[in-house]
């Protein structure tokens, strides 16, 4: 069974960047089968899209944050990676990553989630 | 790029029926046959419980299914039961590779 789980820091002070980490278990981060996401959830909000990475390090981001982000993936290490820059107490939200199936356009893994909190 | 207008809750007795519409645009729900939905019980990770519009990955009851007319999907859930009390998502692919999701729907069992 395929598991993603996020890692990275809980606090975050203001105008620093946010860096977190998916590692993939039991199952290839490298198949051209998926695309690899992170989604967010502010407090109280709804999901919303961040970014999705290929294997190959093809990245797309929303529009609305797209100046603000940076996805990376380490094959060696099956991971993939989110960097969101000058963040604000806006940026408060519980982040997750997920897999996206390229056949059905649907992420149908997802991981657990971590709370990231933006605060000096 | 907004997101998908859903309603802020949806409410039924045991073994009812409901159903949760998202609305979005022409460029995003009304292009492409490629909404899914998700249930999310909270501290938990989301699950895919449909895609391209109507089908159920495998092991989601077929109580649960979708549809789309215009702009407009919709996820019913027949047979309302406890265990469907949860918050429901909406995500519809909005060209050039992103995506967009919907408000969110809490779905609570009387």
């Amino acid at each position: 069974q395929l598991q993603l789980q996020e890692s990275g820091p809980g606090l975050v002070k203001p105008s620093e960047t946010l860096s977190l980490t998916c590692t993939v278990s039991s199952g290839s981060i490298s198949s051209s089968s998926y695309y690899w996401g992170w989604i967010r959830q502010p407090p109280g909000k709804g999901l919303e899209w961040i970014g999705t990475i290929y294997y190959s390090g093809y990245t797309y981001y929303n529009p609305s944050l797209k100046s603000r982000v940076t996805m990376s993936v380490d094959t060696s290490k099956n991971q993939f990676s989110l960097k969101l820059s000058s963040v604000t107490a806006a940026d408060t939200a519980v982040y997750y990553c997920a897999r996206l199936q390229n056949a059905v356009v649907a992420f149908d893994y997802w991981g657990q989630g971590t709370l990231v909190t933006v605060s000096s | 790029q907004s997101a998908l207008t859903q309603p802020a809750s949806v409410s039924g007795s045991p073994g009812q029926s409901i159903s949760i519409s998202c609305t979005g645009t022409s460029s995003d729900v009304g292009s492409y046959n490629l909404v899914s939905w998700y249930q999310h019980h909270p501290g938990k990770a989301p699950k895919l419980m449909i895609y391209e519009g109507s089908k159920r990955p495998s092991g989601v009851s077929n109580r649960f299914s979708g549809s789309k007319s215009g702009n407009t999907a919709s996820l019913t859930i027949s047979g309302l039961q406890a265990e469907d009390e949860a918050d429901y998502y909406c995500c519809s692919y909005a060209g050039s590779t992103t995506y967009v999701f919907g408000t969110g729907t809490k779905v609570t069992v009387l």
